[in-house]
């Protein structure tokens, strides 16, 4: 267990809906990345938030969105569903707002869109 | 910004053989370069990391050597298993509270 706890760990869901992942960082810890993983693919970075506040975006779709709460558990949101969002969907949590100190990932959510 | 390139692939070993994963960086203000393994249907997990501050670093199998000066980064495994068989991503960041930039993915492939 790496600490860093999302959910759920599978979703399917069909064309056109929405979904809400969470992730809950690793205790201490207040930076919270997210990352998308399609079939045989590397890590494509989302977006970054620091104790609340977004940090960094990456390839972000304007269909997909996050936050971070106070408590410092993050959601992400997809909405208009599409068969290519299916992938795997990572939570990654690290002390610093850099990477000093590396990150620490979840076990992720895998999505299939149908 | 940072860019980090991985080489190969995909590499296929057998059993007993050693494995070298080579990445290069284009920032040199980067100091620090973890590797992280993941296996099949998991998230990647840290398994070495080093600093700009050293050459080289062993942990057990595993190695990391560091040229500052040609910009690139290895991880050699030693004796490969075939647990060690996953995909391995490379890493780098900068002290200037930057993020973490992933090299590709290399996926190892340890034939008993």
């Amino acid at each position: 267990d790496s600490g860093v706890t999302q959910t759920p760990k599978h979703l399917i869901t069909a064309t056109g809906q929405r979904v809400t992942l969470r992730c809950s960082p690793r205790s201490g810890d207040l930076s919270v990345y997210w990352y998308q993983q399609s079939l045989d693919q590397g890590l494509q970075f989302l977006i970054q938030y620091y104790n609340g506040e977004e940090r960094a975006k990456g390839n972000i779709l304007e269909r997909f969105s996050a936050q971070q709460f106070p408590d410092l558990h993050s959601e992400l949101n997809l909405s208009s569903l599409e068969l290519g969002d299916s992938a795997l969907y990572f939570c990654a949590s690290s002390v610093d707002p850099g990477a000093r100190y590396g990150y620490t990932f979840g076990s992720g959510t895998r999505l299939t869109v149908v | 910004g940072e860019n980090v390139e991985q080489h190969p692939s995909t590499l296929s070993v057998q059993e007993g053989d050693s494995a070298v994963i080579k990445c290069t960086y284009s920032d040199s203000a980067s100091n620090y370069f973890p590797w992280y393994k993941q296996e099949l249907g998991k998230g990647p997990q840290l398994i070495i990391d080093i600093r700009s501050n050293v050459g080289e670093k062993k942990d057990q199998r595993i190695a990391v050597t560091l040229n500052k000066t040609a910009k690139h980064f290895s991880l050699h495994i030693t004796e490969t298993q075939p647990e060690d068989s996953a995909v391995y991503f490379c890493a780098a960041a900068n002290n200037a509270g930057n993020m973490l930039t992933f090299g590709g993915g290399t996926r190892l492939m340890v034939k008993p």
